[in-house]
């Protein structure tokens, strides 16, 4: 099974800052097959990028994905209130596919 | 519009079973395969099951293997997720999720509690 193990835990950030999180797999996972999600409180994930760096449909382009092998990364240029919230990232690349713990962004 | 809606949860007793349903429309559901992801209380998400569009690749978290069983009826727009020997660890949101470049459409859940 692949672990992802997502950091920081919490980040704790202004609005107009960027936020950077991580996803470390234990094993390497295909770019091809590295999603991130965000929920909010009460709400169903919603996908933002998939193939760990491209756009679901409209997304905004402050969301951006990268990296590869076992270390992805999602950046959030500038951070808008509504940004605030818990992100996922997961691998559909073998069975079982596996989420991250997640990671919070809150408000500072 | 893309519309997924979960039924079926509920309140049950330990070690009974549940079948939760999946009613998909707005897409062509038979082109597409499809998840259930759960989230207990408080929780992160939990992958649970996978299954192909055409019903020929199934796929298990070992977490629930031998007591959920995933299955689809294309001819009805509908997903199933039948759950046996429920226990109190297994209360969770539990939501489906159509597969296309990840899980891209979430339905907005149902909650299952277990407990006596």
């Amino acid at each position: 099974e692949v672990v992802l193990t997502q950091s920081p835990g919490t980040l704790s950030l202004s609005p107009g800052e960027r936020g950077t999180l991580s996803c470390r797999a234990s094993q390497s996972v295909s770019s091809s097959y590295l999603a991130w999600y965000q929920q909010k409180p009460g709400q169903a994930p919603r996908l933002l990028i998939f193939g760990a760096s491209s756009r679901a449909t409209d997304i905004p382009d402050r969301f951006s994905g990268s990296g590869s092998g076992t270390d992805f990364t999602l950046t959030i240029s500038r951070l808008e209130p509504e940004d605030f919230a818990v992100y996922y990232c997961q691998q559909y690349d073998r069975s079982p596919w596996t989420f991250g713990q997640g990671t919070k962004v809150e408000i500072k | 519009e893309v519309q997924l809606v979960e039924s079926g949860g509920g309140l049950v007793k330990p070690g009974g079973s549940l079948r939760l349903s999946c009613a998909a429309s707005g897409f062509t559901f038979s082109n597409f395969g499809m998840n259930w992801v759960r989230q207990a209380p408080g929780k992160g998400l939990e992958w649970l099951s996978s299954i192909s569009s055409r019903s020929n690749d199934i796929y298990y978290a070992d977490s629930v293997k031998g007591r959920i069983t995933i299955s689809r009826d294309n001819a009805k727009n509908s997903l199933y997720l039948q759950m046996d020997s429920l226990r109190a660890e297994d209360t969770a949101v539990y939501y489906c999720a159509r597969v296309f470049h990840g899980l891209d459409y979430w339905g907005q859940g149902t909650l299952v509690t277990v407990s006596a």
